[in-house]
């Protein structure tokens, strides 16, 4: 069974702070996708990482994928309040349309 | 821009009722998906759909669940005889392509009483 561990899970932080937030998963996998959620609102994609290496930049928001470690990152640069949400990292495990497999989510909370 | 729709977005029902929950995919997307979200948890898939059939679904989509897609244009997913363990937002989700982002309906809240 996959297995998707997000760390933080909670993560309260101040403007003008960097942080990371990490993804890790348990199956060879190389197709991983970031989404954010705001309060009661839907899912949305924020970045596909689709190959060992990739790296995709967003604004304040960047990601990456290392398949080898099996691990993707979500690093935020200077944090503004507007940043603040849910944070889900999401693995496709097979080639076909299968579902994704989410992560537990990181609560983030930028202070002024 | 194309987005996914759902209808309704809160369905309060009565446990042992049946109810159905409705989407209206992106218009060119060929793989569809029911994915819910108890409150505070994370968001769990529940059903894949592609060309006409399942392609895959969860232990969590045994036979109390139905998908279809009865027109062309919508999918439902049918709850039958909901339990109070049903309550959660439900998301359809459409892709275009495999290997793709799927994009996501805005939910709807189902509550069980």
């Amino acid at each position: 069974e996959l297995k998707v561990e997000q760390n933080p899970l909670f993560l309260s932080m101040q403007e003008g702070k960097n942080y990371t937030i990490y993804c890790n998963y348990s199956t060879t996998s190389d197709r991983l996708y970031w989404y954010r959620q705001d309060p009661g609102k839907s899912l949305e994609s924020l970045f596909v990482l689709l190959s060992n290496g990739a790296v995709k930049q967003e604004g304040r928001l960047m990601a990456s994928l290392d398949t080898k470690a099996r691990l993707s990152t979500l690093h935020i640069t200077a944090a503004v309040h507007d940043l603040s949400a849910t944070y889900f990292c999401a693995v496709d495990e097979g080639g076909g349309a299968d579902g994704l497999t989410f992560g537990k989510g990181t609560h983030l909370i930028i202070q002024p | 821009e194309p987005e996914v729709t759902q209808t309704p977005s809160h369905q309060v029902t009565q446990m042992g009722q049946e109810v159905i929950l409705r989407c209206v995919p992106i218009s060119n997307h060929l793989y569809f998906y029911w994915y819910r979200q108890i409150l505070g948890q994370k968001v769990e898939f529940l059903v894949s759909f592609y060309n006409n059939e399942i392609s895959e679904k969860s232990e969590i989509f045994d036979d109390q669940f139905s998908v279809e897609r009865p027109d062309g244009s919508n999918f439902t997913l049918k709850i039958r005889s909901t339990k109070l363990e049903d309550s959660a937002m439900y998301f359809c989700a459409s892709g275009g392509q495999l290997n793709t982002e799927a994009f996501f309906g805005q939910g709807t809240r189902l509550t069980v009483v």
